[in-house]
């Protein structure tokens, strides 16, 4: 079975240039979990969709950050301008369902570096 | 608001012994699933045992335990005969039940096994 693909692997880019991220999640997997890793802490959920629809955006700063889920598949998150403490790994996560003891499947990750 | 410490910063043990990494957690909801993760220096997040709180029995997976103590709050990951290839950073995470049921992740721990 294949896992969570993500690209580009890494990207270096200048503050106020923008970025996007993109995600294909394990097939049949319903939830889609976009993660910020700063480095020397663990992820921090930006965004959570069920299907191709938002459950939780709370901690998504949505004045530059947007993401969306095509037809409930792939999924790509914008960063848009880029600031220096945008800097960090970008995981995807996927699972079958919502909660309970469903495990999240994660992608390699992302890692940005805003210069 | 939920929250997961996890005071060790890093740990060094040595080839075939066992290690207990800690995990303490704040909810004051009755329902609730932990998590622990590994993170290789790759970067991938990989799933490793799931306590949910109403389970009886403490959660195994191969050479993983979780020492679970509920009124102590403490969610401890025990690996027993420890291998090279567990050199990584651990993370613990709480899920509660309801609403968009989303991880929270301590900061991690980084685990060095000695040969």
């Amino acid at each position: 079975e294949a896992g969570v693909a993500q690209s580009p692997r890494y990207k270096i880019i200048e503050k106020r240039q923008s970025v996007a991220f993109w995600c294909n999640p394990i097939s049949g997997h319903a939830t889609l979990y976009w993660y910020q890793q700063i480095l020397g802490q663990g992820p921090k959920l930006l965004i959570q969709f069920q299907n191709n629809g938002v459950v939780d955006d709370s901690q998504l700063p949505k004045d530059r950050f947007s993401a969306e889920r095509l037809k409930g598949v792939d999924s790509t998150l914008k960063i848009q301008p880029a600031k220096l403490e945008d800097s960090a790994v970008y995981l995807c996560a996927s699972s079958l369902g919502l909660g309970g003891a469903y495990e999240q499947y994660f992608g390699p990750g992302t890692r940005l570096t805003v210069t | 608001a939920q929250k997961i410490t996890q005071t060790q910063p890093g740990m060094f043990v040595q080839e075939k012994e066992a290690v207990t990494l800690d995990c303490t957690y704040d909810t004051s909801d009755p329902s609730y699933g932990l998590f622990w993760y590994k993170q290789p220096s790759s970067g991938e997040m990989i799933f490793l045992i799931y306590q949910g709180s109403y389970d009886q029995q403490n959660a195994t997976e191969g050479r993983y335990s979780l020492n679970f103590q509920k009124a102590r709050k403490s969610a401890n990951l025990v690996i027993s005969a420890s291998q090279l290839g567990d050199s990584a950073m651990y993370f613990c995470a709480i899920r509660l039940r309801g609403g968009s049921e989303k991880l929270v992740f301590g900061k991690g721990m980084k685990l060095t096994v000695n040969p």
